[in-house]
């Protein structure tokens, strides 16, 4: 079946850098773009990055755009997000989360599997 | 940037009772409009897609309706594994924007 796993997260400190992982399984990663979606505690859904099939395609939110960096390595079925200068409202669960093939060269479209959230807490 | 506004925030009801949810959008997102359904400490799972399309798995209870900028999912009778927070999300433009939630809880 399915599988998104997110790893990574902990509390940093304003300023510094984290990276996240999510190891994908039960499916040809190869195949999909994959997005991350974060939620701060208590708040709803902010869609962060997304990176197409073959990682020559990433948007961002422009909440993070300059700092935050999605990448891909197909040979290993993970995706990442290197977050640099971290700021406290970057705090929240950050979950990857997959789209149908059909959306695959990345565009908008729906989520269909989510990994289980990995949280990030930027604090001094 | 398109902005979708659900309501209720909250929606008290008792199993059994019929729930309407409602998503409007600031401008038209023709039908690409989905539903998640998210429980505590969980991930949100894909409800209905297109507006109208059960995503796998999803029970027949669940159903979607609207086009344009007002959107309605409705679950027919509530079973205790539906109270849970409901979000919107439009595909029609970049960002892929999500609603604010409505907490569905039991009366």
């Amino acid at each position: 079946q399915v599988q998104l796993v997110e790893s990574g997260g902990g509390v940093v400190q304003p300023g510094r850098s984290q990276r996240l992982s999510c190891a994908a399984s039960g499916f040809t990663f190869s195949n999909f773009a994959i997005h991350w979606v974060r939620q701060a505690p208590g708040k709803g859904l902010e869609w962060v990055a997304l990176i197409s099939y073959d990682g020559s395609k990433k948007k961002y939110a422009d909440s993070v755009k300059g700092r935050f960096t999605i990448s891909r390595d197909n040979s290993d079925n993970t995706l990442y997000l290197q977050m640099n200068s971290l700021k406290a409202e970057d705090t929240a669960v950050y979950f990857c989360a997959r789209v149908p093939a059909a959306a695959r060269e990345g565009v908008a479209y729906y989520f269909d599997y989510w990994g289980q959230g990995t949280l990030v807490t930027v604090s001094s | 940037e398109i902005v979708l506004t659900q309501s209720p925030a909250t929606l008290s009801l008792s199993p059994g009772e019929r729930a309407t949810l409602s998503c409007r959008a600031s401008q038209s997102v023709s039908n690409y409009l989905a539903w998640y359904q998210q429980k505590p400490g969980q991930a949100p799972r894909l409800l209905i897609y297109d507006t109208s399309n059960r995503a796998t798995g999803i029970p027949a209870r669940f159903s979607g309706s609207g086009s344009g900028t007002d959107f309605t999912l409705t679950i027919s009778s509530l079973e205790p594994e539906d109270f849970a927070v409901y979000y919107c999300q439009q595909r029609s433009s970049w960002p892929p924007a999500f609603g604010q939630g409505t907490k569905l809880e039991i009366k």
